[in-house]
């Protein structure tokens, strides 16, 4: 069975611009959520979605943003880039919506230059 | 504040020497912790979930406990394919399904 799949796995940017990340689920997950590592340190929560509507959200600025789809792929968005924004960007699924088990795929490695 | 933290930073062992690793906890209300496996650039591997004081799981060379405070995670005769870093993840009551993760244990296993 496929796992958790991400794209892309490498982005490069300048400071200023907007990136768009994208998730695909495990096959009859229906939660995806979104994550930040940065180097040395332990996955950040960023965003929650169940059945395309927004169920949690961590400590990030407005500029990060994201939704699910009807197939419960997800896209993560982030404007106005910041240097501070390079980081390994990690997508999780899980079967339901409450304290379920979260399986990662390998992760999209953004660098802001 | 709710805190994970684990320790050592950093550990490294000989092949089949024998060690733990420890994930201690100051949260309001658990409700599981999660133990996953990193390597280097890719995503978190699952390894283990524990609900409640006492509960303990095994995989391979692998094997995880749980308290009202802290976890472990031993580490039975490694070889260096388990070289990793290893972090632990706790859910807390009310926090739908954020992952709160300590900063992780770096384990090189040498030969």
């Amino acid at each position: 069975d496929a796992g958790v799949t991400q794209s892309p796995t490498h982005l490069i940017k300048t400071r200023g611009q907007h990136v768009t990340l994208r998730c695909s689920p495990i096959s009859g997950h229906k939660s995806v959520s979104w994550y930040q590592q940065v180097l040395g340190q332990g996955p950040q929560f960023i965003f929650q979605y169940y059945e395309k509507e927004e169920r949690g959200r961590g400590n990030f600025p407005d500029r990060f943003s994201a939704r699910q789809f009807p197939n419960y792929s997800s896209e993560l968005n982030v404007n106005a880039l910041l240097l501070g924004d390079s980081a390994l960007y990690l997508c999780a699924s899980s079967h339901g919506n409450y304290q379920e088990t979260q399986y990662f795929g390998p992760g999209t490695r953004l660098l802001v230059l | 504040e709710d805190q994970v933290t684990q320790s050592p930073e950093a550990l490294r062992l000989q092949e089949g020497e024998s060690s733990s690793l420890n994930c201690s906890y100051t949260v309001s209300g658990l409700r599981g912790l999660f133990w996953y496996r990193q390597d280097p650039g890719k995503g978190p591997e699952f390894l283990f979930t524990l609900y409640s004081a006492g509960e303990e799981k095994e995989k391979e060379r692998l094997k995880a406990t749980l308290t009202k405070k802290e976890s472990f995670l031993h580490i039975t005769a490694p070889k260096p394919e388990d070289s990793a870093t290893y972090l632990c993840a706790v859910h807390l009551t009310g926090g739908g399904n954020k992952l709160t993760f300590g900063t992780g244990t770096q384990l090189k296993v040498e030969l």
